[in-house]
């Protein structure tokens, strides 16, 4: 089955540029989206068709695509920034494009 | 502004079926976004797509839950449904409902309902 793949967790100190990655072999055919998710509550998302920023969310949340890379990127992290996060792409190996998430990261704030 | 909660039995026992409801406010269900989806998290992990329904009514389901899995949608009352078979301590999860909006991602989830599978 198709995987998207994230590093288990990113440390940064406040005020650093956080970098999160998720690889996948059919990103480059499929958009990619992340998900920010704090204890207790359901996910918010922050970037979708891999750079585009919703309304609402901070300018400092940005994202970028490479090959088979996509990379979220909070610019000036901020300690209310703590929290996972998940990349979100379809499985185009299939006939339906099903939904898959990457494993997500933990991003602490130091 | 579209909102969603879900609703169901907390407490489930093995083997048998797992049955929850998602309510749709501030939307036509019908309308407006493009699919809705159920998405389950075990404590402590990653997020899981159990499958969506499009606002055409026809249904996929991710394969590893396919043979348990269907999901319906009832527009008269603006509400979807999930029903999970045969379940076991291995589905106890927090479930969410969400919809896909004009982004094409997620826009819209529920706050989560956790459902305990145990005897």
């Amino acid at each position: 089955s198709y995987e998207l793949t994230q590093p288990p967790s990113v440390s940064v100190s406040p005020g650093q540029t956080a970098r999160i990655t998720c690889s996948g072999d059919a990103l480059p055919k499929q958009y990619a989206y992340w998900y920010q998710q704090k204890p207790g509550q359901a996910p918010v998302l922050v970037i979708y068709k891999d750079s585009e920023r919703p309304s609402g969310i901070p300018e400092r949340f940005s994202g970028s695509s490479s090959g088979t890379t996509v990379t979220l990127t909070i610019s000036g992290v901020q300690a209310e920034d703590e929290a996972d996060y998940y990349c979100q792409s379809a499985d185009s190996s299939g006939t339906y494009q099903d939904v898959v998430f990457g494993g997500g990261t933990k991003l602490t704030v130091l | 502004q579209v909102q969603l909660q879900e609703s169901g039995p907390g407490l489930v026992k093995p083997s048998q079926t797992l049955s929850l409801t998602c309510t749709v406010s501030g939307g036509s269900i019908s309308s407006g976004s493009y699919y809705w989806s159920w998405i389950r998290q075990p404590a402590g992990k990653g997020l899981e797509w159990i499958g969506r329904i499009y606002t055409s009514g026809s249904t996929n389901y991710n394969p590893s839950l396919k043979s348990r899995v269907t999901i319906s949608v009832d527009t008269s009352k603006n509400q979807f449904s999930l029903k999970l078979s045969s379940v076991t301590a291995a589905d106890t999860a927090v479930y969410y409902c969400a919809g896909v909006g004009a982004t094409t991602s997620f826009d819209y989830w529920g706050q989560g309902t956790l459902v305990t599978v145990s005897s």
